[in-house]
């Protein structure tokens, strides 16, 4: 059984461009959150996807938006990339809430330059 | 709003040492608390969990009991190994939804 997967693994992109990055959940999970780790940092929360739907969001600006698909993978899109906009990006699954194990894919490292 | 703060590192201990991080929270109601560990070049792990007072959880050798009293959820560990080299996270739950992570505390054990 896979886990949770991410892609790409690392990124190179400059100011102004825009990004996409893909997860697809753990078999049988049917909610996706993405996080946000600066360098030397904690995960930070940007939203969760339930039901293809966001149903909650974290303290981030709207450039930041994303998708669920049926098969319950999700893509995080940031639009006019800042230079602080550098971190791994991780995606994380579970079934139904947060009080059930999320499991963490591997994560996306992105840098902009 | 709900924040975590655990022990800046780096922490290096030598194998078959005791490890303590502590880890303190600030939150209303009753929060559950976890323990992730990050291992080099892999994702976040569940490494325990306590969703109500005075719960320990435990794994792998490690134990943090879920102290209200004191807001503090701190991981211990009796004797670690080289392989418990890690980051570990501190992280709470208000609601349903999301986890709010303290900053990790990188951890060396020296053979």
């Amino acid at each position: 059984d896979a886990g949770v997967t991410q892609s790409p693994t690392h990124l190179i992109k400059t100011r102004g461009q825009q990004v996409t990055l893909r997860c697809s959940p753990k078999s049988g999970h049917d909610t996706v959150s993405w996080y946000q780790q600066a360098l030397g940092q904690g995960p930070q929360f940007i939203f969760q996807y339930y039901e293809e739907e966001e149903r909650q969001r974290g303290n981030f600006p709207d450039r930041f938006s994303g998708h669920q698909f049926p098969n319950y993978s999700s893509e995080l899109n940031v639009n006019a990339l800042l230079l602080g906009d550098s971190a791994l990006y991780l995606c994380a699954s579970s079934l139904g809430t947060v009080r059930e194990t999320q499991y963490f894919g591997p994560g996306t490292r992105l840098l902009v330059l | 709003g709900n924040s975590v703060t655990q022990m800046e590192g780096p922490v290096t201990l030598s194998e078959e040492a005791f490890l303590t991080i502590n880890c303190t929270y600030t939150a209303t109601g009753y929060p559950s608390l976890f323990w992730y560990v990050q291992y080099p070049g892999e994702g976040l792990q569940l490494l325990l969990k306590a969703t109500k007072a005075d719960d320990k959880g435990s794994n792998k050798g490690f134990e943090a009991t879920y102290r209200k009293e004191t807001t503090s959820f701190h991981l211990e560990k009796g004797s670690v190994q080289v392989s418990d080299s890690a980051v570990y996270f501190c992280a709470l739950s208000r609601d349903d939804y999301k986890l709010s992570f303290g900053a990790g505390t990188t951890v060396t054990v020296r053979a």
